[in-house]
């Protein structure tokens, strides 16, 4: 039973390009957390989705941030024409039914972005 | 303010000694997490409290509802457990809201 599995490990894009960091949740987790960790800097949310629904995006920046989580596939957070500010790892945590108290949380690896 | 608060930042150890790391929350968590994170490598949840006290191998998680606080303790500390350990408060809609994190390293 695979954890949550985040690819690519690290990513390196010029600025302007796009990134697409995906996350598959574990086995039974419908439910996904995306998290971001700027250098020297604490963990910060960013969006919680459940598939094919966001529910809380209120962590996302208002422009050039976008995730979805389809009914087949993994979830993806895109950034569109990355800027050097966007480097960071980005985690992704899942749940089977959002009830963390209860059943907890799974972090993934995370994804290193580095903006170049 | 950070509606989760924890400290020391730095804390630096010889290998055996005991361990306590704390974690102040404010008002609207409704449950507290733990969490490691090794350089470079990813994040392992170590528990999660809404009450009493919870133990596994040498770390020991407590919490008390009514000063809004909480403690990991690790026993017979080891270098390996050298490793950046964090608090977060789990908000209604089931975010998490983390705290800075506290440098723990274990001198051989």
């Amino acid at each position: 039973n695979a954890g949550v599995m985040q690819n690519p490990r690290h990513l390196v894009r010029r600025r302007g390009q796009e990134a697409r960091l995906r996350c598959s949740p574990m086995k039974g987790h419908s439910h996904v957390y995306w998290y971001r960790q700027l250098p020297e800097e604490g963990l910060k949310f960013m969006v919680y989705l459940q598939k094919e629904n966001i529910i809380d995006e209120s962590g996302m920046p208002k422009e050039r941030f976008s995730a979805e989580f389809p009914k087949e596939g993994p979830s993806i957070l895109r950034i569109q024409q990355v800027v050097r500010g966007d480097s960071a790892a980005y985690f992704c945590a899942s749940s089977p039914n959002g009830q963390g108290t209860n059943y907890g949380y799974t972090f993934g690896s995370g994804t290193r972005l580095t903006v170049v | 303010k950070n509606e989760v608060e924890q400290s020391p930042q730095n804390l630096t150890a010889q290998e055996g000694e005991f361990i306590t790391i704390n974690c102040s929350y404010s008002v609207g968590i409704s449950a507290l997490h733990w969490l490691q994170q090794h350089p470079g490598g990813g994040i392992v949840s170590l528990f999660m409290l809404s009450s009493g006290k919870k133990k596994h191998g040498r770390l020991i998680a407590t919490i008390n509802i009514q000063e809004k606080h909480s403690s990991l303790h690790i026993t017979a500390s080891h270098p390996r457990d050298s490793a950046v350990y964090i608090c977060a408060g789990e908000t209604s809609g089931s975010r998490l809201t983390f705290g800075e994190g506290t440098q723990l390293t274990v001198n051989p």
